[in-house]
Order: structure tokens, then sequence, then C-alpha cells
């Protein structure tokens, strides 16, 4: 069973740019959540897809977006990137949709903004 | 809205000694919780989780939680603490019927010789 994976494991963006992020969920699971975790800070939810579709987002504004394919992997997209967005994004998958009582998450990719 | 709040940002142990990491859960409905842990550059581990079944919750390494409704805590324990259980922990919870997951600030532990 092969477990979430994310790539770029690191990345680092200018202010202004966009960037991708690229999750892969556990085997058999078709509910990806992304969250961004701060240094210094837990996670913060940033939203969900459950079969393709958007099935709640955080506080976060419109310049992050998503999106989830047939195979149920994920991107998060972040467009005009401020130097707040620096931080470890994760990704974490789970089966069956809502209510998320449990989900696996990757290592992260670190994103550094200058 | 949910949200948990995490009892001291640091907490320092001697091996063997017992570990209480706190957390206390607000809800409007009865809760899902759980506790994760993470190692520098790694993502987060489940280590356990309460969902409306038993209330004493074991996990995994020694770990273990009780969730007491009437005082809105979820804290965690093992009573002899390991190197190997530096770490940051974080409890989260979930509303059931909810879809995310609401993280406290972390506390991270750290283990004497």
């Amino acid at each position: 069973e092969t477990g979430v994976t994310q790539s770029p494991t690191h990345l680092i963006k200018t202010r202004g740019q966009q960037v991708t992020l690229r999750c892969s969920s556990q085997s058999g699971h078709n509910t990806v959540s992304w969250y961004q975790q701060a240094l210094g800070q837990g996670p913060q939810f940033i939203f969900q897809y459950y079969r393709e579709e958007e099935n709640g987002r955080g506080n976060f504004p419109p310049r992050f977006s998503g999106l989830q394919f047939p195979n149920y992997s994920s991107e998060l997209n972040v467009n005009a990137l401020e130097l707040d967005d620096s931080a470890l994004y994760l990704c974490a998958s789970s089966s069956g949709g809502p209510p998320l009582y449990e989900q696996y998450f990757g290592p992260g990719t670190r994103l550094t903004v200058t | 809205a949910q949200s948990v709040t995490q009892l001291g940002s640091h907490v320092s142990v001697s091996e063997g000694a017992l570990v209480l990491l706190r957390c206390n859960y607000s809800s409007s409905v009865p809760p899902y919780l759980f506790w994760y842990v993470q190692y520098p550059n790694q993502g987060l581990q489940l280590l356990l989780k309460y969902t409306s079944a038993a209330t004493l919750v074991k996990g995994i390494n020694g770990f273990e939680a009780e969730f007491k409704k009437s005082e809105t805590s979820f804290h965690l324990t093992k009573p002899s603490a390991h190197m190997s259980d530096a770490a940051e922990y974080f409890c989260a919870v979930s509303d059931q019927g909810n879809n995310d997951m609401r993280f406290g600030a972390g506390t991270r532990l750290t283990v004497k010789p």
C-alpha cells in the first residue's frame, strides 16, 4: 500500500509568482485535504476535495485554488505569491468523504517565498 | 466552529517520566478528537483518535488519551517517556458531519536523558 506522496519537497519562489504543488493520495482514498503550516504553528485547513469537487474551504483567499483528478491525486495552486505564503504545505487523504475522522498526511512541500 | 487549545507550547520531561500533554476543545456538537505527532521535516502521523466510542483511547507507541466531556479535555499521556518521543504533538478536532479538521498550535516535547 503506497502512502501519501507530495512533490516537490522544497520550492523557492519570488513574490508575485505562481506555484503548483502536487499530491498523490493513498491507494483507495477519494478525499484530499490541503493544509498550510506556518513555522511554529499548527496546520491550517485550506480546502478539501471529494470525488473531484471542492467540499469545504477554510479562511484562505481565492488565489489559493485546487484540483482533484479522476485518480484522486490533487494539485494546490497559489497565484500572486506573498511573503506570508512561506510555509509547509501538507496534503492529507482519507476515504469515504465527510465526516472526516481519519486522514493520512504526506511529508509536505516546503515553500519559501522571497 | 470547533477549536482546540493546547496548554503549554513546550514540555520537558526526563526519560522514564510521565508524559502529559494537555488539550481542551470547543465544539457545539459531539466532536471527533485526534492527536498527531510530527518529527522534524516530516508530515503528521496519527497517534490516536476518539470517535465517540470508548472514552479511554489507546494509540501507538504507548500513548493514550481520555475524553472527558465535563472538562472538555482530551489530554495525551504516556507512563514512561523515551528519547524517541521527542517531537511536536498536535491535538485536533473535527465536528461529526463536518469536513475539516482544526489543529492546536502544538506542544514541543523534549525528553532529557
